[in-house]
């Protein structure tokens, strides 16, 4: 069974840093690429930023670019996104996804998400 | 930046009837498109790729057709349980990006 188990979420003062982490169990984690994807409160879906299975692809939305950071650990089956320099508008719950493969970049497996509340 | 367009912003339907989605993308994206549905308080989950292919375990109740630019997606006989939010998106170019979605509720 595919499990993703985000953390690290939680409340920051604005211009400050997180580092959230996803844990994956139930599938082939270094040959799949990764991807998260953010929803503020009360808001829509927000891609964010996809990284390739062995991390050499790493895609990021504009409002992002810059201040986040996309990493794997293959050997610890887990995703991370460094958030740097947040802003209130990051605020959100943030999504790891797994892709359906690695050339179909629709995400057919997701974690619970982990709240990212950026305020002073 | 690929915009997709998602119609109607709200759905209102009877349990049984059909409901028909639409998506719209600002560039052809062939059929590198998505559905995912969302409940209140869970994580999305996908419904259809590849423009038509169902995910694991979906209903056939559910369908997604077109390619390029316009996009289509009908459960056939709505039930209970899927009265949600429903999102596309587009997986042809980066950024990925969605739709703001269609919330389909009881009539």
């Amino acid at each position: 069974e595919v499990q993703l188990l985000e953390s690290g979420g939680g409340l920051v003062q604005p211009g400050g840093s997180l580092r959230l982490s996803c844990a994956a169990s139930g599938f082939t984690f270094s040959t799949i690429a990764m991807t998260w994807v953010r929803q503020a409160p009360g808001k829509g879906l927000e891609w964010v930023s996809t990284l390739t299975d062995g991390g050499g692809g790493k895609y990021y939305a504009d409002s992002v670019k810059g201040r986040f950071t996309i990493s794997r650990d293959n050997s610890k089956s887990t995703l991370y996104l460094q958030l740097n320099t947040l802003r209130a508008e990051d605020t959100a719950v943030y999504y790891c996804a797994k892709d359906v493969t690695n050339f179909v970049g629709a995400t057919d497996y997701w974690g619970q998400g982990t709240l990212v509340t950026v305020s002073s | 930046e690929i915009v997709i367009t998602q119609s109607p912003a709200t759905l209102s339907v009877s349990p049984g009837e059909r409901a028909t989605l639409s998506c719209r993308a600002s560039q052809n994206v062939n059929n590198n498109f998505a559905w995912y549905q969302q409940k209140p308080g869970q994580a999305p989950r996908l419904l259809i790729y590849g423009a038509s292919t169902r995910a694991t375990g979906l209903p056939a109740r559910f369908s997604g057709s077109g390619s390029g630019t316009e996009f289509t997606l009908t459960i056939s006989s709505l039930q209970s349980g899927d009265f949600a939010i429903y999102y596309c998106q587009q997986y042809n170019n980066w950024p990925r990006t969605f739709g703001q979605g269609t919330k389909v509720e009881i009539k």
